[in-house]
């Protein structure tokens, strides 16, 4: 167990419609990633944000979008979606630049 | 260029030796690790090694870094069924204000009795 808690598990929704995935980071860690996991495009990032700042930013389509609460947990917010949004999205987290230590994923299928 | 490259299938018999390859082009890397993902589960971090070193033992795991031809080995000694899984290396890049990983593709190391 990597101290990264994701919610929900999974997620099965229809095209056009918004979901939003959270993260909670493991205890201390200010800073937080989301990756996107699928079969065609592997691992990806998307987005990194630093006790509620974003700080960098990946292949992140514009229909996605983040952010970082006081608390430091984190959303993900998918709308608009596509059958191609289909994939497994982690969240990691880090104290420091050198680990990142990742949640369970969600796996989100559109239908 | 930001580009990981492995090896898609790795296959060994259990208590051989399995050494995982990968290459990657970021020369100002200073971090690169590694990874474990079992079917159905999250990104396990097994290792990582600082890009001044050589090598890095911890267990049965030996990481080698050859940073002239930015490659980097993963070895398991006397690998296991238990070790049946995809094996991720990844680079730490500095992006604008902040940091990324960026991935290989994954090896499927499948062991056999």
């Amino acid at each position: 167990d990597s101290g990264v808690t994701q919610t929900p598990k999974h997620l099965i929704t229809a095209t056009g419609q918004r979901v939003t995935l959270r993260c909670s980071p493991r205890s201390g860690d200010l800073s937080v990633y989301w990756y996107q996991q699928s079969l065609d495009q592997g691992l990806q990032f998307l987005i990194q944000y630093y006790n509620g700042e974003e700080r960098a930013k990946g292949n992140i389509l514009e229909r996605f979008s983040a952010q970082q609460f006081p608390d430091l947990h984190s959303e993900l917010n998918l709308s608009s979606l596509e059958l191609g949004d289909s994939a497994l999205y982690f969240c990691a987290s880090s104290v420091g630049p050198d680990t990142q230590y990742f949640g369970p994923g969600t796996r989100l299928t559109v239908l | 260029g930001e580009d990981v490259e492995q090896s898609l299938f790795l296959s060994v018999r259990e208590g051989d030796s399995s050494v995982i390859n990968c290459t990657y082009t970021d020369s100002s890397s200073t971090y690169l690790y590694w990874y474990k993902q079992e079917p159905g589960a999250g990104l396990q971090l097994l290792t990582y090694i600082f890009s001044n070193m050589d090598m890095k033992q911890d267990q049965r795991l030996t990481v080698l870094l050859n940073k002239k031809d930015k490659h980097l080995s993963l070895r398991i000694a006397d690998t296991q069924t238990g070790d049946s899984a995809i094996y991720f290396c990844a680079e730490f890049i500095l992006t604008g204000g902040g940091n990324k990983l960026t991935f290989g593709t994954g090896t499927q190391l499948k062991v056999e009795l």
